[in-house]
């Protein structure tokens, strides 16, 4: 199984800044990581698909980088409607497996 | 809209079945491969299951040992997973979640539905 580490487990941040999010995956998965959305009492939403490809709709202050084994999700400026948990998920090997998840918190 | 919607929720005892349903509207299931991720309170997201087009490839978290059945009615436009010997670990809310692109990431889910295994 590959597992799939996400550091740090809570970012704090103030609106307008930078977040980097890490995803670390044990073994090499390419570039078939994506990346969720995840507010309280909702159901995650894509984000990012193939480690860089932001979904239909989604801002371009988000942004996905990396292959292999280490990836990033940075979201340029944060906005007040930003501010929720992220999940990756690798999706080149069975089980499909999430990380642990990074909640973005206002600081 | 496109939408997913869960039903087939609720509370049960450790050892009962529960059959849980995922309902398409404004898309056809028929064309996509589908899945199941759930989510204990507080806790991360969990794949449990996927089922390709036509049913012709299904796979299971292990974890699940054998307990899960996937299925697909297309033309009910519907998704099913069947959980027996429900066990207390199982709680959690299950989402239905459509494949994009016949990757196996997760570009639409639905609101979730709500599983409490307890006595």
């Amino acid at each position: 199984e590959i597992v799939m580490t996400q550091s740090p487990a809570t970012l704090s941040v103030s609106p307008g800044e930078r977040a980097t999010l890490s995803c670390r995956a044990s073994q090499s998965v390419g570039s078939n990581l994506a990346w969720y959305q995840q507010k309280p009492g909702q159901a995650p939403r894509l984000l990012i698909s193939g480690a860089s490809t932001r979904a239909t709709g989604i801002p371009a202050r988000f942004s996905g980088s990396g292959s292999g084994t280490d990836f990033t999700l940075t979201i340029s400026s944060l906005q007040s409607e930003d501010f929720a948990v992220y999940y990756c998920q690798q999706y080149i090997k069975w089980p499909l497996t999430f990380g642990g998840g990074t909640k973005v918190e206002i600081k | 809209e496109v939408q997913l919607v869960e039903s087939g929720g609720g509370l049960v005892k450790p050892g009962e079945s529960l059959r849980l349903s995922c309902a398409a509207s404004g898309l056809s299931l028929s064309t996509y491969n589908m899945n199941w991720v759930r989510q204990a309170p507080g806790k991360g997201l969990e794949w449990v299951s996927s089922i390709t087009r036509g049913s012709r490839d299904i796979s299971y978290a292990d974890s699940l040992k054998g307990r899960f059945t996937i299925s697909r009615d297309d033309a009910q436009n519907s998704l099913y997973l069947q959980m027996n010997s429900l066990r207390a670990e199982d709680t959690a809310v299950y989402y239905c979640a459509r494949s994009d692109n016949f990757w196996w990431y997760f570009g639409l889910w639905g609101r979730g539905t709500l599983v409490t295994v307890s006595s």
